[in-house]
């Protein structure tokens, strides 16, 4: 699976749009872009996923650049509740479905 | 929402002991993985199961640890004899097989080797 490349930590004012870079140069054609969340003492959440095209859901957007060498993750309105470690991780077809996590982004929301 | 069960959610023993960590997968799904997650080495992935059969252990160390499906409503994570080092947090994943499918991920087994 490519490696993935991110910030270790980011701040972001609550009610802002919170940006999470991840860059994944060596990305091949049939590799996904998944995110996950951990909040402290929890095991990682889902948050999104995509291959090429921009998508939406009700927790956040992944915008992927037309290259695919890297995305963004945005969480449009961020909430105490929304600090936590991101991972961006790139994960591979059928047959690979494991994760390999890295270090993440740990996103502080100051009140 | 469905959710992936883990028991027990915390354990503490004295090395040498048999662990047994549980995991009740997602009514439906068909793949499980089982992770474990220290400050140093973060999250990794040491076995995972398909159909519930065994498809990747390579993470973890074959001579204490062993992982099994006995039915598609349970996984199991036993270690035996436990050590110090093992001391970490224990996660269990399920999904459905296919390349875009996501994992969910339990709250984790919070162990600690004396």
């Amino acid at each position: 699976d490519a490696k993935t490349t991110q910030p270790p930590s980011m701040d972001c004012a609550e009610g802002r749009a919170a940006n999470l870079p991840c860059n994944h140069s060596t990305i091949s054609g049939n590799e996904y872009v998944y995110w996950y969340r951990q909040i402290h003492s929890q095991g990682p959440q889902y948050i999104i996923h995509g291959l090429k095209n921009n998508e939406t859901n009700e927790m956040a957007s992944l915008i992927i650049t037309e290259d695919r060498k890297s995305s963004t993750l945005i969480l449009p309105h961020a909430t105490l509740r929304d600090t936590a470690v991101y991972y961006c991780i790139v994960r591979g077809g059928f047959g690979n479905e494991k994760l390999t996590f890295g270090t993440g982004t740990r996103l502080t929301i100051i009140p | 929402d469905a959710r992936v069960t883990q028991t027990p959610r915390h354990k503490v023993t004295e090395m040498g002991q048999e662990v047994t960590m549980r995991c009740q997968p997602i009514l439906g799904h068909n793949t499980v993985f089982w992770y474990r997650q220290t400050m140093m080495q973060g999250l990794e992935l040491l076995a995972y199961f398909r159909n519930r059969a065994p498809l990747d252990d390579s993470g973890m160390p074959k001579d204490r640890f062993s992982a099994e499906m006995p039915d598609a409503t349970l996984a199991t994570l036993k270690i035996q004899p436990s050590e110090p080092r093992d001391s970490a947090v224990y996660f269990c994943a399920s999904g459905l097989d296919g390349k875009w499918r996501p994992q969910h991920f339990g709250d984790g087994t919070r162990l600690s080797i004396l």
